[in-house]
């Protein structure tokens, strides 16, 4: 059974760097039949698609975000993670990490990532 | 970027009710779209993909259904785990996008 788990710091500081890491257990991510993604919900909010990466490499981001972030994959770990520079205040939600195809079918619990001084 | 519109974004329903979900596309695809669930403190489930096809494990009394700019999520008949959040979320292009969510409330 394949599981996701995020971790990162629960609180940055506005101005800083976000970074969070998934790591993947019970299956590979080094396989481009699947995407892996992070998608995020402020409180009380819907989802926002983050981006998404394949072991190819590629990236695809949302274009409100894509000036700050940055993903990448760690296929000795495996693990994948996301960078997001200059946060601010609106930055804070759930960030979940994913694994899609058709759809995302697997997610991460999802980790609670506070925007304050 | 495919902005996608659901409606309504709450409804109250009572156990036992045939309850459909709309989500309109602001351009056309086919199929790839996907519908999810969700409970307050979880992550969204996965229940429909390429828009009519039902997620292993998933009850036969959800179904998705549409292609263009219309797609729909029927809940045949309401079950009490079904009280949640459900989105619609479009995967033919990049940037992938999420509906705004329909609540789906006791009566």
């Amino acid at each position: 059974q394949l599981q996701l788990q995020e971790s990162g710091p629960g609180l940055v500081k506005p101005s800083e760097t976000l970074s969070l890491t998934c790591s993947v257990s019970g299956g590979s991510i080094s396989s481009n039949d699947y995407y892996w993604a992070w998608i995020r919900q402020p409180p009380g909010k819907g989802l926002e698609w983050i981006g998404s990466i394949y072991y190819s490499g590629n990236t695809y981001f949302n274009p409100s975000l894509e000036s700050r972030v940055s993903m990448s994959l760690d296929t000795s770990k495996n693990q994948f993670s996301v960078r997001l520079t200059s946060v601010t205040a609106a930055d804070t939600a759930v960030y979940f990490c994913a694994r899609g195809r058709g759809g995302a079918d697997y997610w991460g619990q999802g980790t609670l990532v506070t925007v304050s001084s | 970027a495919i902005q996608l519109t659901q409606s309504p974004s709450s409804l109250s329903a009572s156990v036992g009710d045939r309850v459909t979900i709309t989500c309109r596309a602001s351009q056309g695809f086919s199929s790839a779209l996907a519908w999810y669930q969700q409970i307050p403190g979880k992550p969204p489930k996965l229940l429909i993909y390429d828009a009519s096809s039902l997620e292993t494990g998933v009850p036969s009394r959800f179904s998705g259904s549409g292609s263009g700019t219309h797609f729909t999520l029927t809940i045949s008949s309401l079950q009490p785990e079904d009280f949640a959040t459900y989105y619609c979320q479009q995967l033919n292009s990049y940037p992938l996008t999420f509906g705004g969510g329909t609540k789906v409330e006791i009566k």
